[in-house]
């Protein structure tokens, strides 16, 4: 069965460091990954996905098949990133979206 | 409209009571989702509609009840609920269930206490 790991469930930084959040996966197919963010008083919104490649609000993330993981990567936090970070993950033929238990990220000013 | 509505924001509720959840969205999308989520946990999955049909019901009590009564409406009726069930239940969408993709966008939620 499809498992996302999230080894941190708090993670604070200062504003203007870098910052990481993990996310490990296991699958034994060829899965889809995601993060989602979901700021205070906010609805859950897609933050990236690993198909496009893309940065958001200077957040990337590589997929890394060799080592099973998605980390999310920020060189300079700002406060606005603090939120909860969910990274997601999507089979081949699913439409069911299995989520990590989440990474509360607090940045400081 | 790229939103998915929710309504009501906030639901009290009796255990002998009968209410229903709803939401909306005119994006198109065929697929359709209920889910629930606790307090600092992950969204967890109870239904999906593909267009206008149940294709997955992750094992949920009978006293919730999806309906699907066309592409834009998901509701979900609710009777004779627990306590444990008070949660933030949030409803996507997305374009097609089935396809690789396709992102799903979810509703702000529908905040439910049952005393």
């Amino acid at each position: 069965a499809q498992r996302v790991t999230q080894p941190e469930k708090l993670l604070s930084v200062f504003k203007g460091a870098p910052v990481e959040l993990k996310c490990n996966y296991s699958y034994s197919g060829s899965p889809e990954l995601f993060w989602y963010v979901q700021y205070s008083r906010q609805r859950l919104q897609l933050l990236l996905r690993h198909i496009s490649r893309e940065s958001i609000k200077g957040f990337t993330a590589d997929l890394n098949k060799g080592e099973t993981s998605f980390h999310l990567k920020k060189p300079f936090a700002q406060e606005e990133d603090s939120a909860m970070y969910y990274c997601a993950l999507r089979m081949v033929s699913g439409s069911r979206l299995t989520f990590g238990e989440g990474t509360q990220l607090t940045v400081n000013p | 409209d790229t939103e998915v509505t929710q309504t009501p924001k906030h639901l009290v509720m009796g255990m002998t009571n009968k209410k229903s959840l709803k939401c909306e969205q005119h994006m198109g999308h065929r697929a359709m989702y209920w889910y629930k989520q606790k307090a600092k946990k992950p969204p967890e999955l109870m239904f999906v509609y593909s267009y206008e049909k149940l294709s997955i019901n992750e094992s949920v009590p009978s006293r919730f009840s999806p309906e699907c009564p066309n592409s834009s409406l998901l509701n979900l009726h609710l009777h004779a609920l627990q306590p444990e069930d008070s949660a933030l239940y949030l409803c996507a969408s997305s374009q097609d269930s089935r396809v690789r993709g396709y992102e799903q966008y979810f509703g702000p939620g529908t905040r439910l206490t049952v005393t």
